[in-house]
Parts: C-alpha cells; sequence; structure tokens
C-alpha cells in the first residue's frame, strides 16, 4: 500500500493561505491522491482529489508536481472553522494480502488549528 | 437520504457483551464501507460491501466481528464478546462505484462511538 507522510500538526492565522504538503515516495502509476478534512465528532469529509498538475474546486487547490512523490493542499484564506484534521490518501491500493479489492488506507492526518 | 445515517451514536457495553452497529447508506450507492478509528486520528479498514456481497474483508477480525448488508435494510456490525481493545469510533461510509475509482469518493457518516467497561 502507498503510504503518506504529514506533518502531525500546524497553526495559521486566519485569513493566512495554509500549505499541506504529503509524500508519497512509493505511488504508483494508477494511484491518485484524494485529501479529507474530518471534524471533531463528525466522520471524514471530501475535499479534492487530483492525478497530477494543479485541481482547483471552490474549497481548495491540489498542488502534484511531476513525480507525484508529493501533493500540497493549499487552502485560500483559512477562517477559524477550517480547523481540522486533513487527510492524505493515495489510491487504489490492494489490500495486504495482495488479493481481492481496493482500499483506501489513512494516514494520521494533519492537525491544522486556526487562530483568530 | 442524502447522508450516510450511523445509529446509535453512543453505545456503551460491558466486557463479553455484544454490540450491533448499524449504517444506512446513502440511497443510490453500491459500496459499503466499515473504518474503525481507535485512537485520535488512526483509521483502520474493517470491510466493504458491494449491495450485499462483500467486496473486502481483509480487515476484519473474524473471530468476533461480523458484518452485512442486506437488501431493504441499513448494514450492520456486529462484535460478539466485546473486549476493551474494541472501544473505538466505529464509521460507515458510502460511495456510488468501487472506493477508489476515480471521482468516487467516500461520504462518510458521523460514527458510533463504542465504549467497552
Amino acid at each position: 500500500l502507498a503510504k503518506t507522510t504529514q506533518p502531525i500538526s500546524m497553526d495559521s492565522y486566519e485569513g493566512q493561505e495554509v500549505n499541506i504538503t504529503c509524500s508519497h515516495n512509493n505511488i504508483a502509476t494508477n494511484d491518485y491522491i484524494t485529501w479529507y478534512q474530518q471534524f471533531p465528532s463528525q466522520g471524514p469529509r471530501f475535499i479534492i482529489q487530483g492525478y497530477k498538475t494543479k485541481v482547483t474546486n471552490e474549497v481548495a487547490s491540489l498542488f502534484i508536481p511531476a513525480d507525484r512523490k508529493s501533493s500540497t493542499l493549499s487552502l485560500p484564506r483559512v477562517s477559524l472553522s477550517d480547523t481540522a484534521v486533513y487527510y492524505c490518501l493515495v489510491g487504489p491500493s490492494r489490500s495486504y494480502s495482495g488479493a481481492g479489492s481496493y482500499q483506501l488506507t489513512f494516514g494520521k492526518g494533519t492537525k491544522l488549528s486556526v487562530i483568530p | 437520504g442524502e447522508e450516510v445515517a450511523q445509529t446509535p451514536k453512543h453505545l456503551v457495553r460491558g466486557e463479553g457483551q455484544k454490540a450491533k452497529l448499524y449504517c444506512a447508506p446513502i440511497k443510490g450507492h453500491s459500496y459499503v464501507f466499515w473504518y474503525q478509528q481507535v485512537l485520535k486520528n488512526e483509521f483502520k479498514f474493517l470491510i466493504s460491501f458491494q449491495n450485499e456481497n462483500v467486496f473486502d474483508e481483509t480487515g476484519m477480525p473474524k473471530e468476533r466481528f461480523s458484518a452485512k448488508c442486506l437488501p431493504n435494510s441499513p448494514c450492520s456490525l456486529e462484535i460478539q464478546a466485546t473486549k476493551l481493545e474494541d472501544s473505538a469510533v466505529y464509521f460507515c461510509a458510502s460511495s456510488q462505484r468501487e472506493a477508489t475509482a476515480y471521482n468516487s469518493p467516500l461520504h462518510f457518516g458521523n460514527g458510533t462511538r463504542l465504549t467497552v467497561t
């Protein structure tokens, strides 16, 4: 399974742009990168997904360099409500047995704290 | 419905008792997934279904855990003879297609917090 590494935590002031980088050195050719956001006492929520270069939606941007060994989630002008844990996922990845279907594997995530 | 609904929100069981958790996926979604979040942020994949068929059960501790997704019923995750280490938040998610298909994100419920005492 492609492993991801993210900073454990980040702090930012309101109104600033926040960039969270995820390393995935052993990403496979058919893997793509997905980011989820989780608030306390809630399930994760899909933010953005991409394969290469840049993807932008109404919430965030995702930058993926040519070698695809890392990716950066960019949150423009964060507010207090963006305080959450952000997970970077890489997939599809076969289960460790090598058989059966694919599954998404969550890493430990980055806890973003937005300060007034 | 438009949201994944999980019940109950909280469940407390004594060690050795049975626990049963329920999940109603979003209407029209063919795939259902169960994840266990034990420590603060760490998720463990348990099992996935395609309609009522088990799709991937490689994460399931089969001795005590079982799951079903029957037609016209909420999906369920059952733990026989709970242990202290089963204390966790159990999340259910659904998706239109296989979770790792492009543009088929997982939609999560808000989880069931199981406390085993």
